[in-house]
């Protein structure tokens, strides 16, 4: 068992650039989760899928993020136009759903730095 | 709208020295709360689950109670590796999971 795995590790752009990354699921997991994590605050959902079907996206995410799952396998986030308060932690989670709510394992997330 | 609240921020404790974290929580139709602990740099991992008032669960030194609209994750005789930023989060209808903002709890030896 592998675990979350997310890839970059860290990234750094600069502001007007596009970037994406990577989430590879826990196998058996059919959820698939995005948050976005700053310094002193817990991780604020952004979107989740349910196999390969885009569930569920949060208000706060403005067009220029957009997620997939193709084949309900890995999933990746692009943000498009960078700008400075995009920087934060992406943190990606997998799931098995269940009857009585679900535990969420996390990756170690990506820093995204943008100057 | 789901909101879950902290307390205290950060808290500090000598070695040894008991206390307890804070979670309040307002959710439509409760499916479960969520206890996680984040080292610096990694992501969040999973301590407890609590799904109906009155339920506790344990691990080593740390004890996790509900309430209707509270949980309380108790540290006994904490040591330094306990360290870390402790998140509470609470699964609604929708399926997802919303946190709180924290608490940063320090053990100096």
């Amino acid at each position: 068992d592998t675990g979350v795995s997310q890839d970059p590790r860290h990234k750094i752009t600069k502001r007007g650039q596009n970037v994406t990354f990577r989430c590879d699921p826990i196998s058996e997991h059919n959820r698939l989760y995005w948050y976005r994590q700053t310094l002193g605050q817990g991780p604020e959902f952004l979107t989740y899928f349910q196999n390969e079907a885009q569930l569920e996206k949060s208000r706060l995410l403005s067009d220029r993020f957009s997620a997939e799952r193709p084949k309900g396998s890995f999933s990746t986030l692009e943000i498009q136009r960078t700008e400075q308060g995009d920087s934060a932690m992406y943190l990606c989670a997998s799931s098995l759903q269940g009857a009585r709510g679900e535990k969420l394992f996390f990756g170690s997330g990506t820093q995204l730095s943008v100057l | 709208e789901d909101q879950v609240t902290q307390s205290p921020e950060a808290l500090r404790l000598q070695e040894g020295e008991s206390s307890s974290l804070n979670c309040s929580y307002t959710v439509s139709g409760l499916r479960g709360l969520f206890w996680y602990r984040q080292d610096p740099g990694k992501g969040p991992e999973f301590l407890f689950t609590l799904y109906s008032a009155g339920e506790e669960k344990e691990k080593e030194r740390l004890k996790a109670t509900l309430t209707k609209k509270e949980s309380f994750l108790h540290i006994t005789a904490p040591k330094p590796e306990d360290s870390a930023t402790y998140l509470c989060a609470v699964s609604s209808n929708t399926g997802k999971l919303i946190f709180g903002q924290g608490t940063t709890l320090q053990v100096k030896p």
